[in-house]
């Protein structure tokens, strides 16, 4: 069974500042997916980045970038000149490619961060 | 799009009465899960629909907990009855068949209950 792992409950960094969050992945599965989803206080959950396990090049998406290390099974989310608007609860998620009906999307516990202004 | 549409967005109610969340999922989309959120156990996911049949409900806590998907474009959860420990955020997502899109889920805003 798959799991996906997020060590740090909460985290705090000033505004303008890099953080990177980390998330950690257990599968034996070669292809799949991973994602990180930002849940800001109004709830919402939206779509950051995702990675797909065959492509070696990281994926980036504006301020956000992830450091995807396939063997170690690890898939840290780096937030460059962070902003207020960056405050959210961040989850991490796996998902097996191609999935089958009855797989399902694995969530990590989420981290919590706050940019102080 | 509108996307994923959930109501109520907040339900305050009595312990041992009924509750009922609705979802409309985005246009088009197959998949529609139902997650609950509560700071103790994080996100999990209670059950999920492709093509409006139940795929996996192994996640439904007890008896209590019920989903329908009549049709593509609407779900329910109901709780009956309910119990104080069913407090939290109850989220309804949509997705694209896993073969051709990419596995994203689209949320709705959440439904916070509270049960006194």
């Amino acid at each position: 069974a798959q799991t996906v792992t997020q060590s740090q409950p909460e985290m705090s960094v000033q505004e303008a500042e890099t953080v990177t969050l980390s998330c950690t992945y257990d599968t034996s599965e070669n292809n799949y997916y991973l994602f990180w989803y930002k849940q800001p206080p109004s709830r919402q959950m939206i779509l950051v980045i995702r990675q797909e396990a065959y492509k070696q090049q990281n994926a980036t998406e504006n301020r956000f970038s992830v450091n995807f290390q396939k063997a170690a099974k690890s898939f840290s989310l780096k937030i460059s000149d962070s902003q207020l608007g960056d405050t959210a609860m961040y989850f991490c998620a796996f998902m097996k490619s191609p999935m089958n009906r009855d797989d399902k999307i694995i969530f990590g516990k989420g981290t919590r961060l706050h940019i102080l202004p | 799009d509108a996307g994923v549409i959930q109501s109520p967005r907040h339900e305050v109610t009595e312990m041992g009465q009924e509750v009922t969340l609705r979802c409309k999922p985005i246009s088009g989309h197959d998949y529609l899960f139902w997650y609950r959120q509560t700071m103790m156990r994080g996100l999990e996911l209670l059950i999920y629909f492709n093509n409006n049949v139940p795929i996996d409900d192994s996640g439904m806590p007890e008896d209590r907990f019920s989903a329908k998907m009549p049709n593509a474009s609407f779900s329910t959860l109901k709780i009956q009855p309910s119990e104080p420990r069913d407090s939290a955020v109850y989220f309804c997502a949509s997705s694209l068949s896993r073969g051709i899109g990419t596995g994203e889920l689209f949320f709705g805003e959440g439904s916070r209950l509270t049960v006194l």
